[in-house]
């Protein structure tokens, strides 16, 4: 069974550029979230996709934006990138509680 | 504000030890807590989770115990392995059915041969 998919694994993006993100669930789970792991913040939940829609979502601003598609592939964007945003971004899919991480993107803002 | 911390940020261990790696919680309405561990360059694995009906619940060398009196959440790893070495972290799940996790800081255990 295919674990969680996170392309591309490495970024590297200047100040002010946009980015996207790509998740690809295990299949049969409609339930996506993201999370942003830093040194200095942990591991902090921004948003959280359902069958398409929005759940739940973190406190983060509105440059995080996220959308799932009809097969439960998620993706996350962010827009006009700053430093502190260099992070890894970690992608969790699950069907009941039980949830399970990609391996991340690491992103590098420059 | 609410929180998930833990403790200690490290812990070293003798393999073949028993290791303790702790937990609190604030918020008293939570009532479903997960384990996680986290090897360098791979992301959050899950390990055991435990509902607040349940104050012990044990897996393959894991036992989590839960004191909500106190609001501690504990995982306690038996006969502690070098694969055992990595960063574990506690998570609260405030919307049980959803997948919005709040992580505790992490403790990072080095076990030593």
């Amino acid at each position: 069974k295919a674990g969680v998919t996170q392309t591309p694994r490495y970024l590297i993006k200047t100040r002010g550029q946009q980015v996207t993100l790509s998740c690809s669930p295990i299949s049969g789970h409609r339930s996506v979230s993201w999370y942003q792991q830093t040194p200095g913040q942990g591991l902090q939940f921004l948003f959280e996709y359902f069958s398409e829609t929005q759940r739940n979502k973190g406190n983060f601003p509105g440059r995080f934006s996220g959308r799932q598609f009809s097969n439960s592939r998620s993706e996350m964007n962010v827009s006009t990138l700053e430093l502190g945003d260099s992070a890894l971004y970690l992608c969790a899919s699950s069907r009941d509680s039980e949830a399970f991480f990609g391996q991340g993107t690491r992103l590098t803002v420059v | 504000g609410e929180s998930v911390g833990l403790h200690l940020p490290t812990l070293s261990v003798q393999e073949g030890d028993n290791s303790i790696i702790n937990c609190a919680y604030s918020n008293s309405a939570s009532d479903y807590f997960i384990w996680y561990k986290q090897e360098s360059g791979k992301g959050p694995q899950f390990i055991i989770d435990i509902r607040s009906n349940m104050d012990k619940r044990q897996g393959q060398r894991v036992t989590v115990l839960l004191n909500k009196t106190v609001k501690h959440l504990s995982l306690q790893i038996a006969a502690t392995q070098p694969g055992d070495s990595a960063v574990y972290f506690c998570a609260e799940n405030r919307h049980p059915g959803a997948n919005n996790l709040f992580f505790g800081t992490g403790t990072r255990l080095t076990v030593i041969p």
